[in-house]
């Protein structure tokens, strides 16, 4: 089972919402990765969560909020976004950080509006 | 910063090879993936290659690097329409970065 799972596929939000993405693995990695990624272009790192604890952040605005509550979950929290922020964002996970085979979600669709 | 470089556009006919091309700048990255992206989709981890190998085949797929120049290419043998898609190039960088090329679409003639 190579499979990370991101829930919801789609998502519409106005932009004093709040709202979370969530992705699920069962393969027993230790890391795990936010990316997000706008039309015609390639992913761009968001955050990395080694063993739990967060341990990149890529300059992300406050507005996203991620969250490791075990080993198997991640989560992005989303408050106040603004139309800009729309894109596919995609999570991926790894036995750890550092050269190993990384596997993608199927990405949520957020649309800001 | 790390780089990571690929041609925008190929288009071949069907049942011909498919040769993709990647140039990265990171000398110490050691894992390098190619990923495949259809429409609307999300990444699929098609091959991966570690940085002390020369060549790896994998049904289809064939990926070769050239460590010393840096070069990392995929070739998909016997291309078929359902091989339309974005691929993309990616390096492990030494930050603890997957940090991806810009992707090539692949387009099939019949």
């Amino acid at each position: 089972d190579t499979e990370v799972t991101q829930t919801p596929k789609h998502l519409v939000m106005g932009m004093t919402n709040k709202k979370s993405l969530k992705c699920e693995q069962h393969m027993g990695h230790r890391a795990m990765y936010w990316y997000k990624q706008k039309a015609k272009k390639p992913p761009e790192l968001m955050f990395v969560y080694s063993y739990e604890k967060l341990s990149i952040n890529e300059s992300v605005p406050s507005r996203f909020s991620p969250e490791c509550p075990n080993s198997s979950l991640l989560n992005l929290h989303l408050h106040a976004l603004q139309p800009e922020d729309s894109a596919l964002y995609l999570c991926a996970s790894s036995q750890r950080t550092g050269n190993t085979e990384a596997f993608f979600g199927q990405g949520t669709r957020l649309t800001v509006v | 910063g790390e780089d990571v470089e690929q041609s925008l556009f190929l288009s071949v006919r069907e049942g011909d090879s498919s040769v993709i091309n990647c140039t990265y700048t990171d000398s110490s990255s050691t894992y390098l993936y190619w990923y495949k992206q259809e429409p609307g989709a999300g990444l699929q981890l098609l091959t991966y290659i570690f940085s002390n190998m020369d060549m790896k085949q994998d049904q289809r797929l064939t990926v070769l690097l050239n460590k010393k120049d840096k070069h990392l290419s995929l070739r998909i043998a016997d291309t078929q329409t359902g091989d339309s898609a974005i691929y993309f190039c990616a390096v492990y960088s030494s930050a603890s970065k997957i940090i991806f090329g810009s992707g090539t679409r692949l387009s099939i003639r019949p």
